[in-house]
């Protein structure tokens, strides 16, 4: 079945390590994007990408770093210089020939630093 | 920036419609979604309606657009204990270059 798929589901992270959320697809979408979920705060775009080699900075962008050198990998790297890492991370794609827009999601992964 | 707005939390008895409200700020809007999010999961499309409709219904879902008052509404017709869930309101527009924005969601809860 064609999907998102985010690894791991759960970690676990020392403060000053980077760690890095894969996420893969196989639906042939052009655009990724990952996003941060926090309580009560919706979600907020970290990152997005709508071609191979190329990405735009979301509404907070600092300290996190994204690649995208596959169309199927969007992979994003939590780093030491983010000050407040612990959240649900969801990373999502749409295929910009879509009429709608509408976003795919993966099932997410929950970053907790200890 | 663009802006969406929800209540954070809904209660309602079993058997009941629900309505969930949302607010925007975009005028030039084009989609405008409702995402149901189940616990521990990613977000899932529940539907969606073109900014130059004011109403679309399936099934037990009723979508009410108020263009004017920029005013978004989801009922949910015979809530069922399975559509415990948070729902998420979101726009689009070519002013936001496509960037979905998303509201803060809401929390529907369930009464036996």
């Amino acid at each position: 079945d064609g999907g998102i798929t985010q690894s791991p589901k759960y970690l676990f992270r020392k403060e000053g390590q980077n760690v890095t959320l894969s996420c893969e697809q196989n639906l042939n979408h052009d655009a990724m994007y990952w996003y941060r979920q926090d309580p009560g705060q919706g979600l907020r775009l970290i990152y997005y990408s709508q071609i191979v080699n190329d990405f735009q900075k979301g509404d907070i962008a600092e300290g996190y770093s994204v690649s995208r050198e596959k169309k199927e990998s969007f992979p994003l790297t939590v780093t030491s210089a983010q000050k407040n890492p612990t959240a649900f991370y969801l990373c999502a794609s749409s295929t910009l020939a879509g009429e709608t827009g509408e976003l795919f999601f993966g099932e997410g992964s929950r970053l907790t630093v200890l | 920036g663009e802006d969406v707005e929800q209540s954070l939390f809904l209660s309602v008895r079993e058997g009941d419609s629900s309505v969930i409200n949302c607010t925007y700020t975009d005028s030039s809007s084009t989609y405008l979604y409702w995402y149901k999010q189940e616990p521990g999961a990613g977000l899932q499309l529940l539907t969606y309606i073109f900014s130059n409709m004011d109403m679309k219904q399936d099934q037990r879902l009723t979508v009410l657009l108020n263009k004017k008052d920029k005013h978004l509404s989801l009922r949910i017709a015979d809530t069922q204990t399975g559509d415990s869930a948070i729902y998420f309101c979101a726009e689009t527009s070519y002013s936001s270059a496509s960037k979905i924005i998303f509201g803060s969601g809401t929390r529907l809860s369930i009464r036996p």
